[in-house]
């Protein structure tokens, strides 16, 4: 099985930061990397998907990069909006699995 | 606009079956795969399986072979989990969610049930 795994687990941030995540795959899963929020109590949003394009409806300051076995996500300037919990998931090859999670918290 | 509305929350005892169903609506069914995933308390979020809706071909995670049963029924846009012999361990939401692009899971999942919680206590 592919494994994922992200960093930070948790990053304390203030609004109008820069936060970046990444995500690590234990092995080349070319560029089939998706991104998730989630909130407390609520299902998970799809962010980025294909490690760089924007879904449908996600603030521009949400971007996503990276490749085979490292990929990152960026939010430009962290709005209160943001505090949430982010995953990684790849696509490349069954099983699909997850990252643990970046929890991001108020600083 | 595009829904996945799943079934009501599940009280079960160990060693019982549950079964989750997601109803879709707003897309073209056939043509987009439905994933399963779960999240027990305070944890991160787990794969169980994917099913191919046009031809009906499923993969699952390895822990669940034996206990996990994916379909689906065109007829009413509905898709369907099955796991059995539930332990304590199983307690957690379970979403279904569509694939984002046609025919494959490449490229994760956009649209998400809202959960059912499962509870498994004796």
């Amino acid at each position: 099985d592919i494994q994922m795994t992200q960093s930070p687990s948790s990053v304390s941030a203030s609004v109008g930061d820069r936060v970046t995540i990444t995500c690590r795959a234990s092995q080349g899963i070319s560029r089939w990397l998706a991104w998730y929020q989630q909130k407390p109590g609520n299902a998970p949003r799809l962010l980025i998907y294909s490690a760089s394009n924007l879904q449908s409806g996600v603030p521009a300051r949400f971007s996503g990069s990276g490749s085979e076995t490292d990929f990152t996500l960026t939010i430009s300037s962290l709005q209160p909006e943001d505090f949430a919990t982010y995953y990684c998931q790849q696509g490349d090859t069954f099983p699909l699995t997850f990252g643990g999670g970046t929890k991001v918290e108020i600083k | 606009q595009v829904q996945l509305v799943q079934s009501g929350a599940e009280v079960k005892k160990p060693g019982a079956s549950v079964t989750v169903s997601c109803k879709t609506s707003g897309y073209n069914f056939r043509n987009y795969g439905i994933t399963w995933v779960r999240q027990a308390p305070g944890q991160g979020l787990e794969w169980m399986g994917y099913i191919r809706v046009y031809n009906g071909n499923t993969h699952d995670a390895e822990k669940f072979q034996g206990r996990v049963t994916m379909t689906t029924d065109t007829s009413t846009r509905t898709a369907y989990m099955e796991l059995r012999n539930l332990r304590s361990d199983d307690t957690a939401v379970y979403y279904c969610a569509k694939g984002k692009h046609m025919y494959d899971a490449t490229g994760g999942m956009d649209v998400w049930g809202q959960g059912t919680t499962v509870i498994v206590s004796s």
